[in-house]
């Protein structure tokens, strides 16, 4: 079981827009800052958003992150087939350290 | 371009220690603006993190592994490296190293931590089997 929650899995259809969530505690996401992971079929994770609504040079604005209290939540606009993956939120616990959810497998139909 | 590598027998015995490295290219362990980790993924499940370690030796565990973790640091090699004993069947995935951005900000309303991971190596499998 996971530390932080997240739907397992989520679906749209391409050039529409879906977004992830994921839910914390005040020990983690409510005191910390979030970031948020793509990881494709067979590859290692990649980065796609820090500290809560930031992207790292290279990732388009298709993707965006927002959070709010101890949720956090993941945006992605105009989906292409290739968006298909599995999503991962992260942050901080105060006791636990690092922390992941439990992943998020999106379908782009 | 920073570059992570994972180095190691991909087969453990159960008991036995597990033991992987990671070599660091196209930027310094030891520049000191960062922590150096270890990130692992059973098959068919998600993320967990083991620990972290910085330049000078500084570490920090998740506490379900603390018991059995060590990471340590060669700044001469720009490698560090991962210790997990008393390894079982739970212990089977795919150990990644990455690097990561620590920073803590002390707002007047509150502290916040930001950790995140921007350069992960392509990952490992370690099966535990006998």
């Amino acid at each position: 079981q996971s530390v932080l929650t997240q739907p397992p899995s989520v679906s749209a259809a391409p050039g529409q827009k879906v977004t992830i969530s994921c839910s914390g505690s005040s020990s983690n996401i409510g005191n910390n800052y979030v970031s948020w992971y793509q990881q494709l079929p067979g590859t290692a994770p990649k980065l796609l958003i820090y500290d809560n609504n930031k992207r790292p040079s290279g990732i388009p604005d298709r993707f965006s992150g927002s959070k709010s209290g101890t949720s956090a939540t993941l945006g992605i606009t105009g989906l292409q087939t290739g968006d298909e993956a599995d999503y991962y939120c992260g942050t901080w616990d105060s006791s636990l350290g690092g922390v992941f959810g439990g992943g998020t497998k999106l379908t782009v139909l | 371009q920073v570059q992570l590598q994972e180095s190691g027998p991909g087969l453990v015995k159960p008991s036995q220690t597990l033991s992987l490295t990671c070599t660091v290219s196209g930027g310094s362990i030891s520049s000191g603006d960062y922590y150096w980790s270890w990130i692992r993924q059973p098959p068919g499940k998600g993320l967990e993190w083991i620990g972290y370690i910085y330049y000078s030796g500084s570490t920090y565990y998740n506490p379900s592994l603390k018991s059995r973790v060590t990471i340590s640091v060669d700044t001469s090699k720009n490698q560090f490296s991962l210790k997990l004993s008393s390894v079982t069947a739970a212990d089977t995935a795919v150990y990644y190293c990455a690097r990561a951005t620590r920073t803590y900000y002390d707002y007047v309303w509150g502290s916040y931590h930001s950790v995140y991971f921007d350069y992960w190596g392509q990952g490992t499998l370690v099966t535990v089997s006998s």
